[in-house]
């Protein structure tokens, strides 16, 4: 069964920071990696999918990184703003579509 | 588009009666997913629907919960006779297709309460 971790749980920095999420994964059969952002009170957001051929996506400001064989993801947010406040999730799909989530980190950024 | 529409938004019910949550997928849309949310075990799927025909039900935690998509633009969740452990946010997601090419589109959340 897949379990996914993601550490910290908790992190807080000052604006400007540049900083690191991490997610590891036990099964390292996966279909993709999805990284979520989570508001309070709000449903998730997808911020960028990795498909098990792909090394990394970017989109902005974000940076995920995806290596299987080690079972290990990163979130690279540059120049954090107080925006960027929220609750990160990391997702893999083993079984197409079917996504187990980890228990997410979350993340203050203040001004 | 306006996203996945999910009612009601908060629910309060007493413990043993019926709850209905619903859900409309994005239109064109073939896939859609029912998940719950809770402090203690985090987001876990319940059920997956591929062209309004449950895939795979295995999270769905007991008999008292059961599922339906009767067509592409609606799905229901069921809990009955409801429990106070049931108690958590209900979303609904759906992605424009199956086999984990497409990111999933999650709704705002039903908060359900069990008392």
């Amino acid at each position: 069964k897949q379990e996914v971790t993601q550490i910290p749980a908790a992190l807080s920095v000052p604006e400007g920071e540049n900083l690191v999420l991490n997610c590891s994964f036990t099964d390292s059969a996966i279909y993709n990696l999805q990284w979520f952002r989570q508001d309070p009170g709000k449903g998730l957001t997808s911020l960028l999918l990795i498909q098990s051929s792909q090394r990394e996506q970017t989109s902005g400001r974000l940076n995920a990184s995806l290596d299987k064989s080690s079972g290990r993801s990163t979130l690279y947010i540059a120049a954090s703003q107080p925006g960027d406040s929220a609750t990160y999730l990391c997702a893999v799909d083993n079984a197409g579509n079917m996504l187990t989530f980890g228990g997410g980190t979350r993340l203050m950024v203040k001004p | 588009d306006a996203g996945v529409i999910q009612s009601p938004r908060h629910e309060v019910t007493e413990m043993g009666q019926e709850v209905t949550l619903r859900c409309k997928p994005i239109s064109g849309h073939n896939s859609l997913f029912w998940y719950r949310q809770t402090m203690m075990r985090g987001l876990e799927l319940l059920i997956y629907f591929n062209n309004n025909v449950p895939i795979d039900d295995s999270g769905m935690p007991e008999d008292r919960f059961s599922a339906k998509m009767p067509n592409a633009s609606f799905s229901t969740l069921k809990i009955q006779p409801s429990e106070p452990r049931d108690s958590a946010v209900y979303f609904c997601a759906s992605s424009l297709t199956s086999g984990g090419a497409d990111t999933q589109y999650f709704g705002p959340g039903t908060r359900l309460t069990v008392l």
